[in-house]
């Protein structure tokens, strides 16, 4: 079964400090990873897209890694900020020709705070 | 630029009615998504259209039924609601398969 896996599902860290968010799936055959955004109450907005060549990927302070040998993804935040405060959601993606077939992690949940 | 833009924001339906939401995008993509999110798990697919005049099943299709309007517009159906689909629904498009996608701010639907 096609599986992505979050940890942890909550943290909380102070403001300026890094963290580094954790993802491993399990989906086959794969296409590309990607790191979704979502405020409280908002769509989810997209962070980084990877393929299997590629393995980190920057997005302002954000930086996704992947090992596609190990099925294995990380987001790391740098300097965190009160607004980075969010569910952040890892995706892996399956091409199945006309459209791609997405699956979804549950997320995991930061709150910054001072 | 608006995006993907969904109506309503926010629902109540006795068990029972129908309703339909709306969404719409102004980016000329071909794909469009309908998802649920429920608390504890992740979004789950419940229909896609991968171009205009064509619709799949997802993950989750029972209980609802969608129509891809035009290009632009993409509405899900709830033909008689019950209480399983109280969820927030979101909308998604992309112009193809290895770009982002983009997300409607959701439907907050209860059903009681």
């Amino acid at each position: 079964k096609n599986q992505v896996e979050q940890s942890p599902q909550s943290l909380i860290i102070l403001e300026g400090k890094n963290c580094t968010l954790q993802c491993n799936y399990t989906v086959s055959p794969f296409s590309n990873l990607r790191w979704y955004k979502q405020d409280t109450g908002r769509g989810p907005v997209s962070l980084t897209i990877m393929t299997f060549s590629e393995n980190t990927k920057s997005n302002g302070r954000y930086t996704a890694t992947l090992d596609a040998d190990t099925k294995q993804s990380s987001l790391h935040i740098t300097a965190s900020q009160l607004s980075d405060s969010a569910s952040y959601i890892c995706v892996v993606a399956q091409n199945t020709g006309t459209a791609s077939k997405l699956t979804f992690g549950t997320g995991t949940r930061l709150q910054v705070t001072l | 630029n608006a995006g993907v833009t969904q109506t309503p924001k926010f629902q109540v339906l006795k068990t029972g009615q129908s309703m339909t939401l709306q969404c719409a995008q102004d980016m000329n993509h071909n794909s469009m998504y309908w998802y649920r999110q429920d608390p504890g798990m992740g979004l789950r697919l419940i229909y896609y259209s991968a171009s205009e005049g064509t619709t799949d099943k997802g993950e989750v299709p029972n209980g609802y039924n969608v129509s891809r309007l035009n290009k632009r517009e993409f509405s899900l159906r709830l033909e008689s609601a019950a209480p399983s689909q109280t969820s927030v629904y979101f909308c998604a498009s992309h112009r193809g398969a290895d770009y982002g996608y983009t997300f409607g701010s959701g439907t907050r639907l209860t059903v009681v």
